[in-house]
């Protein structure tokens, strides 16, 4: 059984420019949480999908934007980027939108 | 809105010493309470949880209990190793089903 995969694991963007990274959720897992962490703080949550909805949001501008497809992988797309997007971001999946959430490592994103 | 507050970091220990993080919360309603690891260049792992009042979660010789009437549930462990080093994050989740989480606790632990 494969664990939460994200990629890439860094990348380095300009500010303006848009970004995507990618989750693949655990087996059976239908549901996919999305994170930002950054350096020194705890994770923020950003949105979470659930059968191919939004289930719920956090306090992000529109610009932070998500998808989730039939295999319940997901997108986490940022447009417009900022230097304060430089940050961890971190993807969970779990099997229901309130069961056990298992994070996949990350993607390291430096806006510059 | 939910908050969670944990004990500032640095901690550095010597092995074998008693391990004590403080983390406090703020939610309504009845949520569950997590305390999760993060190892150097690794994401979250769950360490340990606890769904109701007085519940105890227990996992790899670290204990925590959910007290609702000090809206607390404090990590604790008898004595630490060096692979303890990491970062521990408490967290809650409530009615609206997301994590919230503190900001986290960096521990090393000294030979």
């Amino acid at each position: 059984e494969t664990g939460v995969t994200q990629s890439p694991t860094h990348l380095i963007k300009t500010r303006g420019q848009q970004v995507t990274l990618r989750c693949s959720s655990q087996s059976g897992h239908n549901t996919v949480s999305w994170y930002q962490q950054a350096l020194g703080q705890g994770p923020q949550f950003i949105f979470q999908y659930y059968r191919e909805e939004e289930n719920g949001r956090g306090n992000f501008p529109p610009r932070f934007s998500g998808l989730q497809f039939p295999n319940y992988s997901s997108e986490l797309n940022v447009n417009a980027l900022e230097l304060d997007d430089s940050a961890l971001y971190l993807c969970a999946s779990s099997s229901g939108p309130r069961d056990e959430a298992f994070f996949g490592q990350g993607t390291r994103l430096t806006v510059v | 809105g939910d908050s969670v507050t944990q004990m500032e970091g640095p901690v550095t220990l010597s092995e074998e010493a008693f391990l004590t993080i403080n983390c406090t919360y703020t939610a309504t309603g009845y949520p569950s309470l997590f305390w999760y690891v993060q190892y150097p260049g690794e994401g979250l792992q769950l360490l340990l949880k606890a769904t109701k009042a007085d519940d105890k979660g227990s996992n790899k010789g670290f204990e925590a209990t959910y007290r609702k009437e000090t809206t607390s549930f404090h990590l604790e462990k008898g004595s630490v190793q060096v692979s303890d080093s990491a970062v521990y994050f408490c967290a809650l989740r409530g009615g609206n089903e997301k994590l919230t989480f503190g900001t986290g606790t960096r521990l090393t632990i000294i030979p």
